[in-house]
This record gives structure tokens, C-alpha cells and sequence, in this order.
């Protein structure tokens, strides 16, 4: 089974409105940690956001926003307030505590209109 | 520096030559991440380490891969006989422990062009 699914190949929305990009992952570690990454044109990856699996709160980043929904096992991005800046693809990554690697998912495509 | 650093950025080279790709954690991490992306896909786990040794090398395809890190501070990425379907950016990250709550930094990648 796929440990982290995104849904979404490509998003769309106008500058200066939220957008929400969509995460679910599969693990039976009970500890476990969620991370977002955007990939600009340029290639690296550049970390975003961290949300604890026993993290009672969901994590905010300035302009993100982890959606943190354990029973469902979802860990939705949301950004506000896009900018032209945010075009890029976003990837969704989980560690488990016993594991070694992060497993990714196959990205969104975020473009943002003016 | 202040970021990981891989070299070279690009990378050409012929079917069934051998290529070393290098990639200079941030100082003081202990934990060193090599992954595999490929166009349109998620970055693919190849080998991790904990200092010098292999921790897990379980994402290696096959023993054409293997990668050293003898100091505990740079690492190599080493293919030999490279194949057409090698073709990829290969990914170094690394973070400050191998906890599951640290996240990891990466470096611009090695873009390697099999032809």
C-alpha cells in the first residue's frame, strides 16, 4: 500500500486566496511525523511545514497551515493568502519513529493566477 | 555553507560508464539521506546513514548502487555500468538527528543523463 497518497496532480487558484492541498498517509506506527515540501522549478526542495503524529494542535508556518485529522489519517496543507511565489509542486512526507526514510507522495502542482 | 551542496548539478555520461555523484551535508548533521527522483514522481528512497555506517540501505534497485561516507560528512553516491533507466535527479538531504521528528534539508540534486 501507497504510505503517502496526494490526490491532486494539478491545483489551481487565484493570488490572494487559500488553497488547500490534500495528504493522506498509512502507517501502524503510533509514532510518526508528517512533513510538506515545495519543489520549485529550480529543483530543491524546501521544507515547509512539521506536524508530530501526538501533536495536539494543528502546526502553523506563517502562511501554511498542516490540517491534521489523525482518525482519518490526513495531513491537508493549506496556504493562505496565495502568492505568485507559491507555484511550484508540493510534496507530502511522513517518517515513522522506528523507520529510517521519509516516504513521499507524487506531488500537486500548485499554479497560482494573478 | 550554510545548505547541503551536491556536485556536480549536471551530470552526462555515457551507458556503462561509471559516475560518482558528492553531496556535503550541513555541518553537524549526523543523519544523510540519498533519494531518486524521477520526471513527475515523489523522490524515491535509495540509502540512509547515521554517521558513517549504512543505517539502511534497503532503497538501493540493485548492486550497481552503493554509496560511502567515510568521515561521517560527505557522502558519495557511486553507479556502475549506468543504464539508460538511471536517468534521474538524485537527491542528498540531511538532518540533525535521524529522529522521526526532524526534518530533513536538501541539496539542488545531481540532474544524470544516461545516453
Amino acid at each position: 500500500a501507497q504510505k503517502i497518497t496526494q490526490t491532486q496532480p494539478g491545483m489551481f487558484v487565484q493570488e490572494k486566496e487559500a488553497v488547500t492541498l490534500d495528504c493522506t498517509y498509512d502507517t501502524s506506527d503510533p509514532s510518526y511525523g508528517l512533513f510538506w515540501y515545495k519543489q520549485p522549478s529550480s529543483g530543491e526542495m524546501i521544507f515547509l511545514i512539521y506536524q508530530g503524529s501526538y501533536d495536539q494542535q494543528n502546526a502553523t508556518e506563517g502562511r501554511y497551515s498542516l490540517n491534521f485529522q489523525k482518525a482519518r489519517k490526513s495531513a491537508n496543507l493549506v496556504i493562505s493568502a496565495s502568492q505568485l511565489g507559491d507555484s511550484a509542486m508540493y510534496f507530502c512526507a511522513m517518517r515513522e519513529n522506528t523507520g529510517n526514510q521519509f516516504y513521499f507522495g507524487t506531488g500537486t502542482s500548485l499554479t497560482v493566477i494573478p | 555553507g550554510a545548505g547541503v551542496s551536491q556536485t556536480p548539478s549536471n551530470k552526462v555520461t555515457e551507458k556503462g560508464k561509471y559516475v560518482e555523484l558528492r553531496c556535503d551535508p550541513i555541518s553537524g548533521h549526523t543523519a544523510l539521506y540519498w533519494y531518486r527522483q524521477s520526471l513527475g514522481q515523489g523522490p524515491e528512497f535509495l540509502i540512509y546513514f547515521q554517521g558513517t555506517g549504512a543505517a539502511d540501505d534497503s532503497g538501493l534497485p540493485n548492486d550497481r548502487f552503493f554509496a560511502v561516507r567515510p568521515e561521517g560528512s560527505v557522502s558519495t553516491l557511486k553507479i556502475q555500468r549506468t543504464e539508460r533507466g538511471d536517468s534521474a535527479v538524485y537527491l542528498c538531504a540531511s538532518s540533525s538527528t535521524g529522529g522521526g521528528g526532524t526534518e530533513a534539508f536538501f541539496g539542488q540534486g545531481t540532474r544524470l543523463t544516461v545516453v
